[in-house]
């Protein structure tokens, strides 16, 4: 079945620098793809969305990198400031399938 | 807008109580769902419904029921809570299968 994972649970970042947060998941006929940001007490919220037909996309200080090849898909912030600070999630679909959500990677935010 | 609302935010039962969660949204979305989220793991897909009237099992469906009885309201009832249930409980919507879905601000739930 589906499985979507994070590489490293927790992420260290000096204030200005740039986050990259890694995600891999094991079904290939994963064609939606979704980061979430989850702050201290609340429920995730929305980053950006890929869809299979696209390798790359951009929000404001984010970017979604996809890998269909190895099966990897990234998200970079930019510049990443302390109210960056929280923990991401990918989540995966394939079709006729719902969202399967990864385990969380918790990003730290070091002035 | 209110968008997706929870309540309660907190509850403390003994094992074998019974409770219900209540979801409400705004936003005219026909996909609901119920996920809890454990410690250390990510969001696991209780029930889900497709519509007003339609329910359906997610992952972790055992010692939950749901109802859609109107399209705004998705209602998680626990029968007999026991401790394993303990968790936060969230409700998300959305507008098609594959679309993002927008969460509530959480239940956390504690079983005695």
């Amino acid at each position: 079945g589906e499985s979507v994972g994070l590489h490293l649970p927790t992420l260290s970042v000096q204030e200005g620098d740039n986050s990259i947060i890694n995600c891999a998941y094991s079904n290939s006929a994963s064609d939606y793809f979704i980061w979430y940001k989850q702050e201290s007490g609340k429920g995730p919220q929305f980053i950006i969305d890929i869809r299979s037909n696209m390798d790359k996309r951009q929000g404001q200080r984010v970017t979604v990198l996809l890998n269909k090849t190895v099966k990897h898909l990234s998200l970079q912030i930019a510049a990443t400031q302390p109210g960056d600070s929280a923990v991401y999630f990918c989540a995966g679909q394939a079709a006729g399938n719902k969202l399967t959500f990864g385990g969380g990677t918790r990003v730290l935010v070091k002035p | 807008n209110a968008g997706v609302t929870q309540t309660p935010k907190f509850r403390v039962l003994k094992t074998g109580q019974s409770m219900t969660l209540l979801c409400a949204q705004d936003m005219n979305h026909e996909y609901m769902y119920w996920y809890r989220q454990d410690p250390g793991m990510g969001l696991r897909l209780i029930h889900y419904s497709v519509g007003e009237g339609t329910t359906a099992k997610g992952e972790v469906p055992d010692g939950y029921n749901v109802s859609r009885l109107k399209k705004q309201n998705f209602l998680l009832g626990l029968e007999s809570a026991a401790p394993s249930q303990t968790s936060v409980y969230f409700c998300a919507t959305s507008a098609s299968s594959y679309n993002e879905q927008f969460f509530g601000p959480g239940t956390r739930l504690t079983v005695l």
